[in-house]
């Protein structure tokens, strides 16, 4: 059975710092995982996905990496803003439509 | 537009009541999802819906009763339920990449609406 972890389960940095959030699975036989946002009671905003084929992907201030051999994600967020607070959750799907989410880390970035 | 909408934002039932959640996508989309969200829990899948075919049910109780009536509404029907049934309902949809013959636009992206807060008194 498929299990996700994120670490750390949360994260204070001040401004302008640059900061990694981690994704750990058990099992590497993945189709994609994807990196979502979510504001406190809202839905979720998708940032990347990554197919098993690809190593990374990039969306501006925004870098995720895939090893799918050791059942690794990181997501990497350059020059951080307060913006950027929120509960960050990682998903992994075999490629059948079945997301396993992970734990999420909640992000605070202090002004 | 990369918009799903979901109504209502807040409901407040009865355990005796009957309701219905609705989510709606124009992106032609041929996946669509519904996930049940606890208070600083991640995501659960409860059932999806390929090209209108309920194709995942994740052992929901029967007093959930999804319903996918075309390709761009999914509706999820309310009966008896438990206070503990209260939760954030999420509706979701993508387009899977394995669509033959065509380029298909950000293939697999889950794009989720707002949700709506479910309160069961």
């Amino acid at each position: 059975k498929q299990e996700v972890t994120q670490i750390p389960a949360a994260l204070s940095v001040p401004e302008g710092e640059n900061l990694v959030l981690n994704c750990s699975f058990t099992d590497s036989a993945i189709y994609n995982l994807q990196w979502f946002r979510q504001d406190p009671g809202k839905g979720l905003t998708s940032l990347l996905l990554i197919q098993s084929s690809q190593r990374e992907q990039t969306s501006g201030r925004l870098n995720a990496s895939l090893d799918k051999s050791s059942g690794r994600s990181t997501l990497y967020i350059a020059a951080s803003q307060p913006g950027d607070s929120a509960t960050y959750l990682c998903a992994v799907t075999s490629g059948t439509y079945k997301y396993i989410f992970g734990t999420g880390t909640r992000l605070k970035v202090l002004a | 537009d990369t918009e799903v909408t979901q109504t209502p934002k807040h409901l407040v039932m009865g355990m005796t009541n009957k309701k219905s959640l609705k989510c709606e996508q124009h992106m032609g989309h041929r996946a669509m999802y519904w996930y049940k969200q606890k208070a600083k829990k991640p995501p659960e899948l409860m059932f999806v819906y390929s090209y209108e075919k309920l194709s995942i049910n994740e052992s929901v109780p029967s007093r959930f009763s999804p319903e996918c009536p075309n390709s761009s509404l999914l509706n999820l029907h309310l009966h008896a339920l438990q206070p503990e049934d209260s939760a954030l309902y999420l509706c979701a949809s993508s387009q899977p990449s394995l669509t033959s013959g065509r380029l298909v636009k950000d293939p697999d992206t889950q794009y989720f609406g707002p949700g709506t807060r479910l309160t069961v008194l």
